[in-house]
């Protein structure tokens, strides 16, 4: 079965700092990766995905993320946080094949101080 | 730009009572989701459909939830009685996450149900 690890609940950084939101995901093969924020009271939007090719990939909002195959990782990075970043981000991963079951993370809660 | 629809956003309701969320799908996707979201956790899968047909309802209580989407378009998602832990929000999502142009899910806004 598919699964996903934020280890992070929670983490604070200051306005312009840079940023990185660990997520592990197991599955048996090379998945699909999901990156998605939530802001309160809303829906999830995707900020990026990885299908195949380049492991390092550019998503909207200036966010990026890179595949490890040998760490089961994909992170999330941004280089200068904004305060409009502060939300909930989830890492998800989809199953290749079959009915594209897509499993969610718990996330990662990001405040940003100025 | 085509979005999925749910209603209703707010949902309060005693215990033991029957409640009904609806979402509308954004036109052409074939790949609907139910997903059940509580406070503080991320979003847990309750119903896959693939058209009108039922694809994944492993983690569905079947004892109380039901799902249909008849004619493979908008979907009905139904508790029946509600209980405390049922206080969530539920997401429908749609798409066909891993085909066509943008190959993602497109999620409506939610719906927040509180049981008293």
């Amino acid at each position: 079965a598919q699964s996903v690890t934020q280890p992070d609940i929670h983490i604070t950084v200051s306005e312009g700092a840079s940023l990185e939101l660990r997520c592990n995901y197991s599955y048996g093969a090379t998945p699909y990766l999901f990156w998605y924020v939530q802001s309160p009271g809303q829906g999830l939007q995707l900020l990026l995905k990885y299908f195949s090719g380049d492991t390092l990939v550019q998503g909207i909002k200036g966010f990026e993320a890179e595949f490890k195959r040998s760490q089961s990782s994909f992170n999330l990075r941004k280089p200068s946080v904004h305060w409009s970043d502060a939300a909930e981000y989830f890492c998800a991963v989809g199953a290749r094949g079959g009915y594209q079951k897509v499993t969610f993370g718990t996330g990662t809660k990001l405040q940003v101080i100025p | 730009e085509a979005e999925v629809a749910q209603s209703p956003r707010y949902k309060i309701t005693e215990k033991s009572q029957a409640v009904a969320f609806w979402c509308d799908p954004i036109s052409g996707h074939a790949t609907l989701y139910w997903y059940r979201q509580i406070l503080g956790q991320g979003p847990e899968l309750l119903v896959q459909f693939q058209d009108e047909s039922v694809v994944d309802d492993s983690q569905l209580p079947k004892d109380r939830f039901s799902a249909e989407r008849l004619k493979g378009v908008d979907s009905t998602l139904k508790i029946q009685p509600a209980e405390l832990g049922d206080s969530a929000m539920y997401l429908c999502a749609s798409g066909s996450p891993f085909s066509g142009a943008t190959g993602e899910l497109f999620f409506g806004e939610g719906s927040r149900l509180t049981v008293l």
